[in-house]
């Protein structure tokens, strides 16, 4: 079965540094989305991402967070400066279609010291 | 809007027993719903999902789940439950083309 690809696994990082997280959804899906998930909490969405622009977003997905498709296979969440609060796996999710279903990656653990 | 409620955090049952999920959703048209499974340290899984063809949807190992619109509920069940069953689930809705919403989880316990 097709997969989505997520990079690096796992991520330290300071405190104000930023971070670049990395996903390769699967080839034919039109649909990007980043969910994110804290400690012992439920997953959240943040945002999706649909023919080259955000087509919603959560209260979560402030001006530090972005989001870029940069080369039509990469699909990446940018944290401009990361706060302790940050620290959560990521998780990059890709649909073909409304109907289908979402495949996840295996998510990144960010962890912001 | 559209929302899910998981009863129940943790879930703890003998190994062989009975396997019963509780989700309750709310939605304002006719959703999609998913089950999904989260071993430790690893991303998430889908279970099973619903999408109006059928109401009692069969998914992976050994789960099913049965869509009662006048329950507004999407519980999931396993007849006889393995120590590998052992994960968080999280019950989900998604309304048309908009993003999934995700319940608070619960994670299952095994008793050996």
């Amino acid at each position: 079965e097709p997969e989505v690809t997520q990079t690096p696994s796992h991520q330290v990082t300071q405190m104000g540094q930023e971070v670049i997280l990395r996903c390769v959804p699967i080839s034919n899906h039109l649909y990007f989305y980043w969910y994110r998930q804290i400690l012992g909490q439920k997953v959240e969405f943040l945002v999706s991402f649909y023919n080259n622009e955000i087509s919603e977003k959560s209260e979560i997905f402030d001006d530090q967070f972005s989001v870029e498709r940069p080369d039509g296979s990469n699909f990446t969440l940018k944290i401009r400066s990361t706060k302790l609060e940050d620290s959560a796996m990521y998780f990059c999710a890709s649909i073909r279609q409304a109907k289908e279903k979402l495949f996840f990656g295996s998510g990144t653990q960010l962890s912001v010291l | 809007a559209q929302s899910v409620t998981q009863l129940g955090s943790h879930v703890s049952v003998s190994e062989g027993a009975l396997v019963l999920l509780r989700c309750n959703y709310s939605s304002s048209v006719p959703p999609y719903l998913f089950w999904y499974v989260q071993y430790p340290n690893q991303g998430l899984q889908l279970l099973l999902k619903y999408t109006s063809a059928a109401t009692l949807v069969k998914g992976i190992n050994g789960f099913e789940a049965e869509f009662k619109k006048s329950e507004t509920s999407f519980h999931l069940t396993k007849p006889s439950a393995h120590m590998s069953d052992a994960a968080e689930y999280f019950c989900a809705v998604r309304e048309r083309d908009d993003k999934i919403i995700f319940g608070k989880g619960t994670r299952l316990h095994i008793l050996p």
